[in-house]
C-alpha cells in the first residue's frame, strides 16, 4: 500500500532563510512523487514532481525538491523564504496506473 | 481551456438532504477522482474512475456514489446527507502517470 507521511504540522521560518518541508514515503514499484501548495480558499496548486531522472527536480517559484530512494524521502526546499510562500503544502505519491495518495499537510508560515 | 472545473462553490443543505456535486475537465484526461479535506487529515480519497464507465471506491465511499457516462464528466452524489459529510470536496484530474489538476473546491455545510 502507497502512504505519504509529513512529519510536521508546522514549520516557520524567517523570510530570507532557507526552507525545508520534510516528506518520506512508502510505495510498492516506481515512485511518482509530487508536491501541491494550497492558498486559502483555494484548489491545490503543481509545484513540481519527480517521475524518473536527476534526483533534483525544481518547479514553480524557486521551489525544488530532492529525491532520495535509500531514505524514501522528497522534502521540498527553498533557498530563500518569501512571506508569500505562506500556504499549505502536500506531498503526494502514485505509481503508474494508481492513485494519488496525499500525506496530512504541512503548513508553513515565514515571518517578515 | 477551462481545466476543472466544479460546481458549486458553497452548498449548505439540511440532513438528509441529496444533492450532486459537478466536475467537468476538457483535457481528456483519462484519471478522475473526488477527495474531501478535513483539517489535519488531508485529502482522502473518495471515488475515482480510470475511464468512461469504469468508477471505483476510494477511502471513503460511504455515502456517496458517482457516475462516469463521459470522459469529461464525473459527478459525485450525496445520497442523504449527514453533518460528518461537512467538508470540503476537490475534484481532481490526470493522465496515468502525470500531475493532477485541481478544481477550486466545493465547501460543503451539512446541518
Amino acid at each position: 500500500a502507497q502512504s505519504v507521511a509529513q512529519p510536521e504540522d508546522q514549520v516557520n521560518v524567517a523570510e530570507g532563510n532557507p526552507l525545508t518541508v520534510k516528506c518520506t514515503y512508502s510505495v510498492s514499484g516506481n515512485p511518482y512523487l509530487f508536491w501541491y501548495v494550497q492558498y486559502p480558499n483555494r484548489g491545490l496548486q503543481f509545484l513540481l514532481k519527480y517521475i524518473t531522472g536527476d534526483n533534483l527536480v525544481k518547479g514553480s517559484y524557486g521551489f525544488e525538491a530532492e529525491f532520495n530512494k535509500s531514505q524514501t524521502s522528497f522534502h521540498l526546499k527553498k533557498p530563500s523564504a518569501l512571506v508569500s510562500d505562506s500556504a499549505l503544502y502536500f506531498c503526494a505519491v502514485r505509481s503508474y496506473g494508481q492513485n494519488f495518495v496525499f500525506g496530512p499537510g504541512t503548513r508553513l508560515s515565514v515571518l517578515p | 481551456n477551462a481545466g476543472v472545473t466544479q460546481t458549486p462553490k458553497f452548498q449548505v443543505l439540511k440532513t438528509g438532504q441529496s444533492m450532486t456535486l459537478q466536475c467537468a475537465q476538457d483535457m481528456n484526461h483519462e484519471y478522475m477522482s473526488w477527495y474531501r479535506q478535513d483539517p489535519g487529515m488531508g485529502l482522502r480519497l473518495i471515488h475515482y474512475s480510470v475511464g468512461a464507465g469504469i468508477t471505483d471506491q476510494g477511502e471513503v465511499p460511504n455515502g456517496y456514489n458517482v457516475s462516469r457516462s463521459t470522459t469529461e464528466d464525473f459527478p459525485l452524489r450525496l445520497l442523504s446527507a449527514a453533518p460528518s459529510q461537512t467538508s470540503v470536496y476537490f475534484c481532481a484530474s490526470s493522465y496515468s502517470r502525470g500531475d493532477a489538476f485541481f478544481g477550486q473546491g466545493t465547501r460543503l455545510t451539512v446541518v
